[in-house]
């Protein structure tokens, strides 16, 4: 059981709008550690999405963003295209276990 | 552009020490400050953060982790290793390893992962 909790699945047709939640509590998200998400495709190396809450690495499309509210973060993706479909997790610091940490992972499937 | 590659048995038996060694090319594994991670994913679970080590040897390990994890780092050949003794079933995921940052310009900001090898399976298993 993750300590960041992401749901299982979204979907979403081409061109639209989804999100994908990540709730933690007061001794990660809501102690003020920054969220950073990841896209996972198995069998190749996960890519930095955001960082820094809403942030975006250079060569990551406007499509995406990040924001982080209380003890919450959520991953925006508009315009989703067919390549979009993959795992997406987020990350955070627990001060309380002392690691860093992650939710357990959202599937995002293009109907 | 820094890319990392794991390598190292796909198969261990229980009891016995898992040994994994991730090599940096692109950047020197001593320059920019970076700490370099252990990251696993048990199948179909997510992700669990195992340790990191700077080049100097200072290391962080995972409490839940630490009595069986050593990490080390080798200069020389620009790359860094994991060692887990005492593998059980519960250990058999893909091991990935990632370059942990912090600042990105004059910006910091919680810990992040980037760049992430593409990761190895190991089974632990008779």
């Amino acid at each position: 059981q993750s300590v960041l909790t992401q749901p299982p699945s979204v979907s979403g047709a081409p061109g639209q709008r989804v999100t994908i939640s990540c709730t933690g509590g007061s001794s990660n998200i809501g102690a003020r550690y920054d969220v950073h998400w990841y896209q996972h495709l198995p069998g190749t190396a996960p890519k930095l999405l955001i960082y820094g809450n809403n942030n975006r690495p250079s060569g990551v499309p406007d499509r995406f963003s990040g924001s982080k509210s209380g003890t919450s973060a959520s991953l925006a993706i508009t315009g989703l295209q067919a390549e979009d479909e993959a795992d997406y997790y987020c990350q955070s610091y627990d001060n309380s276990l002392r690691v860093w940490v992650f939710g357990g992972g959202t599937k995002l499937t293009v109907l | 552009q820094v890319q990392l590659q794991e390598s190292g048995p796909g198969l261990v038996k229980p009891s016995q020490t898992l040994s994994l060694t991730c090599s940096v090319s692109g950047d020197s594994i001593t320059s920019g400050g970076y700490y370099w991670s252990w990251i696993r994913q048990h199948p179909g679970k997510g992700l669990e953060w195992i340790g990191y080590i700077y080049y100097s040897g200072t290391t962080s390990y995972n409490p839940s982790l630490k009595s069986r994890v050593t990490m080390s780092v080798d200069t020389s050949e620009n790359q860094f290793s994991l060692r887990l003794s005492s593998v059980t079933a519960a250990d058999t995921a893909i091991y990935y390893c990632a370059r942990y940052s912090t600042c990105v310009g004059t910006t910091c900001h919680t810990a992040f992962f980037d760049p992430w090898g593409q990761g190895t399976l190991v089974t632990v298993s008779s």
